[in-house]
């Protein structure tokens, strides 16, 4: 089975200071990997997604950069973190479209909490 | 662009009741999937059923089941046995249909749902 790992899970970061963000998946290969954001009693905002290594998409313009250096590893970056980057980050995975009846589906981690004072 | 509209947001239920969460979605394509996820208190982001356009018959997974009418491009979630477990906050999310790429959901913006004793 797939398991996805975020860390860590609460971070409290001064304004200006950098930041790295973790998102791992085990059990599958090639998988697309998307990043989000989501302030308090909000929806989802889609920050980042990749469909292969090295292979990164921005959806919004911000403070904020994503990398993926190996298959199944996401990393969001920040070097100079702002309030407004305060929120909950959560990282998803879905499969390639080999997996008829999965196409499409994402699946999240647990999230990050990060604060920003 | 597509839209995703959740009129409810919030809802109460009792333990045992059943309960229905609209949305409604807004798209020119044919080819298309719908999902509704749960997030609970830890924030964690959980799929609870998905639906293919071009299926007819309606998706169920044990308690949750939707109505599925594509012509009123509706989608519907009916939580029967509510359980103190299911006090979440839903979203539904739509994706147009596979490209063979990074799956790109819109979310609407959740219903929050309190089950109580």
């Amino acid at each position: 089975s797939q398991t996805i790992h975020q860390w860590p899970a609460t971070l409290v970061q001064p304004v200006g200071s950098p930041l790295s963000l973790e998102c791992t998946v085990e059990g599958t290969s090639n998988p697309n990997l998307y990043w989000y954001r989501q302030a308090a009693g909000r929806g989802l905002q889609l920050l980042f997604y990749s469909v292969g290594i090295g292979q990164i998409s921005s959806e919004v313009p911000q403070n904020l950069s994503a990398s993926r250096p190996q298959d199944r590893q996401f990393i969001l970056s920040s070097k100079k973190l702002l309030l407004s980057d305060s929120g909950f980050y959560l990282c998803a995975w879905s499969p390639d479209g080999t997996i008829l009846d999965r196409v499409g589906t994402q699946y999240f981690g647990p999230g990050t909490r990060l604060l920003v004072l | 662009a597509q839209t995703v509209t959740q009129s409810q947001p919030e809802m109460s239920v009792q333990e045992a009741e059943t309960v229905t969460l609209s949305c409604t979605y807004d798209t020119s394509e044919n080819n298309y999937y719908l999902f509704w996820y749960k997030q609970p208190p830890s924030r964690q982001m959980i799929l609870v059923i998905r639906q293919e356009a071009y299926k007819q018959q309606n998706a169920t997974e044990n308690r949750f089941s939707v109505n599925f009418q594509k012509a009123a491009k509706s989608f519907s979630l009916k939580i029967s046995d509510s359980q103190l477990g299911d006090t979440a906050m839903y979203f539904c999310a739509f994706l147009r249909g596979w490209a063979g790429t990074a799956s790109k959901l819109t979310f609407g913006t959740g219903t929050r749902l309190q089950v109580t004793l």
